[in-house]
C-alpha cells in the first residue's frame, strides 16, 4: 500500500524557517519524481515545487512565489522527501501535501501557519 | 504559465441527476510525446485530493464508472452520469504537460 506521511508543520513567525518531511512507503521512492503542493485555508491547490529522481539528475523546479526561499531535497536511503522553507511570509500559510509527480498518491498534509 | 479555468465554480445537483464541469486551458495541453496530461481530482472537506481521471479520460482504480472525462487540446469536461450523495466536495482539473503545474480554481458540488 502506498503511503505518504508529512510532518514538521506548525506555527512560525514571519521571516522564520521550517522544514517539512514526507516519509514514503509502498512504492519505489528512489525512482519517483516528487512534488509539494499547498492549499491555503479555504482556497484551491497550488504547486510549490518538484524534484526529479536521482536517475534524472535530482533537479528541482519551483513555482514563482517560493523560488529562492524554498528548497526541495530527498534522501533516497530514508525514502524521505523534504521541503526547507525560509523567509516565510503570512501568505505561505497552508496545508502542505507531498505527492508523486503523476499526482496519483498524496499524503494527508501538514499545516503550516505563519503568523506573529 | 498555463492558466486553467473551470466552470461553473459552484454546482447544486439532485441525486440521480447528471452533472458536468468544464475546464479550459490557456494553451494546448498536448505534450511533445503526444499525450495530454490533464487530470481531475475530487476533494472532500478535511481530506486530501483524490485523483479520479488521468490523461483526460482514464479512470483511476476504484473510481465509479459514473465518472467520465473527455476533451482535447484546450477544452475538457468531467461528467458524473448520476450524482450520488458522496460526490459532494470540490473538483479540480490540473495540467501536468507544462511546469509549473496549474490547477483550476475548483468547482464546489453540493447536493
Amino acid at each position: 500500500e502506498v503511503q505518504l506521511v508529512e510532518s514538521g508543520g506548525g506555527l512560525v513567525k514571519p521571516g522564520g524557517s521550517l522544514r517539512l518531511s514526507c516519509a514514503a512507503s509502498g512504492f519505489s521512492f528512489s525512482n519517483s519524481w516528487m512534488n509539494w503542493v499547498r492549499q491555503a485555508p479555504g482556497k484551491g491547490l497550488e504547486c510549490v515545487g518538484r524534484i526529479a529522481s536521482r536517475a534524472h539528475g535530482g533537479t528541482t523546479d519551483y513555482a514563482a512565489p517560493v523560488k529562492g526561499r524554498f528548497t526541495i531535497s530527498r534522501d533516497d536511503s530514508k525514502d524521505t522527501l523534504y521541503l526547507q522553507m525560509n523567509s516565510l511570509k503570512t501568505e505561505d500559510t497552508a496545508v502542505y501535501y507531498c505527492a508523486r509527480d503523476v499526482l496519483d498518491f498524496w499524503g494527508q498534509g501538514t499545516l503550516v501557519t505563519v503568523s506573529s | 504559465d498555463v492558466v486553467m479555468t473551470q466552470s461553473p465554480l459552484s454546482l447544486t445537483v439532485t441525486p440521480g441527476q447528471p452533472a458536468s464541469i468544464s475546464c479550459r486551458s490557456s494553451q494546448s495541453l498536448v505534450h511533445r510525446d503526444g499525450n495530454t496530461y490533464l487530470n481531475w481530482f475530487h476533494q472532500r472537506p478535511g481530506q486530501s485530493p483524490r485523483r479520479l481521471i488521468y490523461e483526460v479520460s482514464n479512470r483511476d482504480s476504484g473510481v465509479p464508472d459514473r465518472f467520465s472525462g473527455s476533451g482535447a487540446g484546450t477544452d475538457f469536461t468531467l461528467k458524473i452520469s448520476r450524482v450520488e450523495p458522496e460526490d459532494v466536495g470540490v473538483y479540480y482539473c490540473v495540467q501536468r504537460t507544462y511546469w509549473p503545474r496549474a490547477f483550476g480554481q475548483g468547482t464546489k458540488v453540493e447536493i
